[in-house]
């Protein structure tokens, strides 16, 4: 089993709608959650950190299941930008380590 | 230059040459990191330097060699890569060393070895 477990889509989605997709982890050990973005060609950039509590950035939406070992990320009212690879990341034992999903291929369509 | 810079941004090599990739951060961070990112698979972490010490290899082939002469320096020495080292590397900071900080990343150098 994968230490973080992503659907790789793509998921086509129309301008305006909402979309969502988890990431499940096996670590129960795991303390941080985060969600990075990757456009096409470009570098990981923090879109949100997720806690325990679930928190919201806008149009982003971000929860966190211990009991079933994931989290998830909602996008509402979706924006042709927001085409990109999300990338869930979970902390593992080391200190000095996260451990990475292999990503979600998200196209907004006009 | 702000944020996390990275030089080459492409190259390509052949089996028998050696040569460094170089990254520098602009940030004041303390924990410099690399990772190998092939396609469709998830980032894997290669090395992490806090204060220029290393404190992470992750088994990571002796073909790579890294060094960190400052904290705000980070070099990959690369010798007798193989075809399937062929990835983007990327290096990233963090204020401090550990997981829990966010990772401004560089944007990369795509090497590809003959």
């Amino acid at each position: 089993r994968k230490e973080v477990e992503q659907d790789p889509g793509p998921f086509n989605v129309p301008e305006g709608a909402t979309v969502a997709f988890n990431c499940t982890y096996s670590n129960s050990a795991s303390q941080s959650f985060f969600w990075y973005r990757q456009d096409c060609r470009k570098e990981p950039k923090l879109l949100m950190s997720v806690y325990s509590s679930g928190n919201e950035d806008g149009r982003f939406t971000a929860q966190l299941n211990r009991a079933s070992q994931y989290i998830s990320l909602l996008i509402r009212d979706s924006k042709l930008s927001d085409s990109a690879t999300y990338l869930c990341v979970v902390t593992s034992d080391s200190n000095y380590q996260l451990i990475w999903g292999a990503g979600t291929k998200l196209i907004i369509k006009p | 230059e702000t944020g996390v810079t990275q030089t080459p941004r492409h190259l390509v090599m052949g089996m028998t040459n050696k040569k460094s990739l170089k990254c520098e951060q602009h940030l004041g961070h303390n924990a410099m990191y690399w990772y190998k990112q092939s396609a469709k698979k998830p980032l894997e972490l290669m090395f992490v330097y806090s204060l220029e010490e290393r404190v992470e290899n992750n088994s990571v082939p002796s073909r790579f060699s890294p060094e960190c002469p400052n904290s705000s320096h980070l070099f990959l020495h690369l010798h007798t890569l193989q075809p399937e080292d062929s990835a983007l590397y990327l290096c990233a900071s963090s204020q401090e060393p550990g997981p829990a900080g966010e990772q401004f990343f560089g944007p990369g150098t795509r090497l590809t070895v003959l």
